[in-house]
């Protein structure tokens, strides 16, 4: 079965500290991820994608790969109070074809001022 | 990226009644997806939906209870049938964004609508 996993927190950051948040995923041959936030009643937003291995970087945004350990992380650093949020880890499963995104449970992220 | 609605928004539904939700983007795309995000949980895709062709759905979820229609290339519809509170959720759709590169399917950046919230009483 595919899976994602992710911890659901709530992972609490001082404003200014780096926020790390961490996704597992099952299926070795998964080769595109993806990092949306949710906001309280709102629908998810894309803010990173990553497809090869290593860092990809966006603003305060860096995406990590290592497909390895199966393994894919985002730094937000400098947080700030708007980035409270829950933040969603996303795979799709196959390389080809048109597929669906298979997502984590979220990781629900507190910037403390 | 492409600017998504749905309609309705919200809606409060009977048991044993249909719903159906419609999704409208600015732009033609050639694929597009409906998701259920039930209360407090993560995302589950119901189908996909390619134009002029059925829809393809996941496990767990079949086309009696939930057909789709895909009549064009900036329009999809998914009716929730015969209701019961279980289908109490949030569904939304979401299109696909092709990447450039030799392999274009890999880089599948998705976006979504606002969401239809249904509960069902």
């Amino acid at each position: 079965q595919k899976e994602v996993e992710q911890n659901s927190g709530p992972l609490s950051v001082p404003e200014g500290a780096i926020a790390s948040l961490n996704c597992t995923y099952s299926d070795r041959v998964s080769q595109s991820f993806f990092w949306y936030r949710q906001y309280s009643g709102k629908s998810p937003e894309l803010i990173m994608s990553i497809y090869s291995n290593g860092d990809k970087e966006d603003g305060r945004f860096t995406a990590q790969l290592n497909k390895a350990s199966q393994y894919v992380s985002l730094l937000i650093r400098d947080s700030q109070p708007s980035d409270s949020a829950t933040y969603l880890c996303a795979v799709i499963y196959s390389g080809g074809g048109a597929d669906g995104l298979t997502f984590g449970k979220g990781t629900h992220l507190i910037i403390q001022p | 990226s492409a600017v998504i609605s749905q309609k309705p928004s919200r809606d409060i539904c009977q048991r044993g009644t249909s719903l159906t939700i419609q999704c409208q983007v600015d732009s033609q795309v050639t694929m597009m997806f409906w998701y259920r995000q039930q209360p407090g949980q993560s995302l589950t895709l119901i189908a996909t939906a390619n134009q002029g062709s059925e829809a393809t759905y996941e496990s767990g979820f079949v086309i009696d209870k939930f057909p789709i229609s895909r009549p064009n290339l900036t329009f999809s519809t998914l009716t929730v049938s015969n209701m019961s509170p279980e289908d109490s959720s949030i569904y939304l759709c979401s299109v696909e964004r092709l990447g450039r590169g030799i392999y274009p399917r890999k880089y599948n950046e998705q976006f979504f609508g606002p969401g239809t919230r249904l509960t069902v009483l």
